[in-house]
């Protein structure tokens, strides 16, 4: 089974400043046949569901800001946000897709303004 | 704008049943795979079960398998969730997401499910 476990658990960042996130998965997500890691970001704002940010752990969902982005390749992903909003406020998640349906979450990563 | 919108939910003595539904709109319903994933506080997201669009596919989290049952009825653009001898850790927010070629890419709003005696 896949574990996902991220870093830190929460960060506070000023405003204007660079946020960065860490996932590990416990075994490569990187698929062989089409050199591809199935890897996701979300975002979930409070009282929110969460919302796709990024798949294929750097392309970016229709519609979000270029100041995310998603690096990484086989155990290990980073989720970097530039230039911080205050609307950026929220959580969050990896998610491995590799072992579809058995979707796998990380624990999540609480990121607040310093 | 594509909608999914859960119902069915509330409190529930441990060893009850509960139906959740889910209603879609805004795209064709009949082409996609669909799930249910629920949150808790203390598991996070936890990926519950998946129905591929023609019902041919169906699978479960092992933690549910047994007494959860999924369907859809495409004519009607729904997704369910039929839930039995529920536990006091299947309490959470349950939510319906559509599946993009794999990818959890719409969500609704989720539904609560509070299993107490």
């Amino acid at each position: 089974d896949f574990v996902m476990t991220q870093s830190p658990e929460s960060l506070a960042v000023s405003l204007g400043e660079r946020a960065t996130i860490n996932c590990k998965s416990s075994q490569s997500v990187l698929h062989s046949s089409n050199n591809k890691n199935y890897l996701a970001w979300y975002q979930q704002k409070s009282g929110q569901p969460p919302k796709l940010l990024i798949y294929w752990a750097s392309t970016r969902e229709s519609g979000v800001p270029d100041r995310f982005s998603g690096s990484g390749s086989g155990t290990d992903f980073t989720l970097t946000i530039n230039s911080l909003q205050a609307e950026d406020v929220a959580v969050y998640y990896c998610q491995q897709y590799f072992s579809t349906p058995m979707y796998t979450f990380g624990q999540g990563t609480k990121l607040e303004i310093k | 704008d594509v909608q999914l919108v859960e119902s069915g939910g509330g409190l529930v003595k441990p060893g009850g049943s509960l139906r959740l539904s889910c209603t879609a709109s805004g795209f064709p319903f009949n082409f996609y795979n669909m799930n249910w994933v629920r949150q808790t506080p203390e598991k996070g997201l936890e990926w519950v079960s998946s129905i591929s669009s023609t019902s041919t596919y169906i699978y479960y989290a092992d933690s549910v398998k047994g007494r959860f049952t999924i369907s859809r009825d495409n004519a009607k653009n729904s997704l369910s969730l039929q839930m039995e001898s529920l536990r006091a850790e299947d309490t959470a927010v349950y939510y319906c997401v559509r599946d993009r070629e794999e990818l959890l890419d719409q969500w609704g709003q989720g539904v609560l499910v509070t299993v107490s005696s």
